[in-house]
């Protein structure tokens, strides 16, 4: 069966600082991979999608960026953190369009 | 554009019944529903596509209208466990499959013993 994990669990960072969350999917082979943040008390927003290795799509203007070096691995990062980014940052995943879309146990991150 | 769900908050007895809406200005090809508990992360409940399909959970039901491009999600005979809040999420017809969802901004369920 499949399995998504994502890491760190929860996260303190300093405004300005760097930021890399990792996301990774196991017992599936090529899946389209999706970040995406909810504001405390707010509703899901698409940050990125990626279809295949290297390949990646941004649905939102933003301070982050996005990595998919191998076929189940998906990073978000940022070079310089604001107040802004804070928020649960969910991975998700599925295989294709009709298929249900799966999401990890999330990253809870706080900027301060 | 981001679906309009209905109502914002609902609060039940244990044993009745909600439906929850979600409505889009966009033609659709799909519909996802979810279940997220304070602190969690969503859960899927159902896919609803274009065309009849639908997959998820035995215990919940749901209807996707394509015409009105509406969904409904069916709670009866709730239980204390159905508490949380419910999000749609929508694909649409243009969006090529590969854009993820757009959801709504969720509705609040509480069920009191």
């Amino acid at each position: 069966s499949q399995t998504i994990h994502q890491w760190p669990a929860t996260l303190v960072q300093p405004v300005g600082s760097p930021l890399s969350l990792e996301c990774t999917v196991e017992g599936t082979s090529n899946p389209n991979l999706y970040w995406y943040r909810q504001a405390a008390g707010r509703g899901l927003q698409l940050l990125f999608y990626s279809v295949g290795i290297g390949q990646i799509s941004s649905e939102v203007p933003q301070n982050l960026s996005a990595s998919r070096p191998q076929d189940r691995q998906f990073i978000l990062s940022s070079k310089k953190l604001l107040l802004s980014d804070s928020g649960f940052y969910l991975c998700a995943w599925r295989l294709l369009v009709g298929n249900e879309q799966f999401f990890g146990p999330g990253t809870r991150l706080t900027v301060l | 554009q981001q679906p309009v769900q209905s109502p914002q908050a609902v609060i039940l007895r244990e044993g009745e019944d909600a439906v929850i809406n979600c409505s889009s200005s966009k033609a659709l090809y799909s519909v996802h529903w979810y279940r997220q508990k304070h602190g969690e992360a969503p859960v899927f409940l159902m896919i609803l596509l274009k065309g009849g399909e639908q997959k998820g959970h035995e215990k919940i039901s749901a209807s996707f209208n394509e015409k009105k491009q509406q969904s409904s999600l069916y709670l009866t005979a709730s239980q204390l466990s159905y508490s949380g809040t419910y999000f749609c999420g929508t694909e649409s017809e243009s969006g090529g499959g590969a854009d993820g969802l757009t959801f709504g901004k969720g509705t609040h369920l509480i069920i009191q013993p």
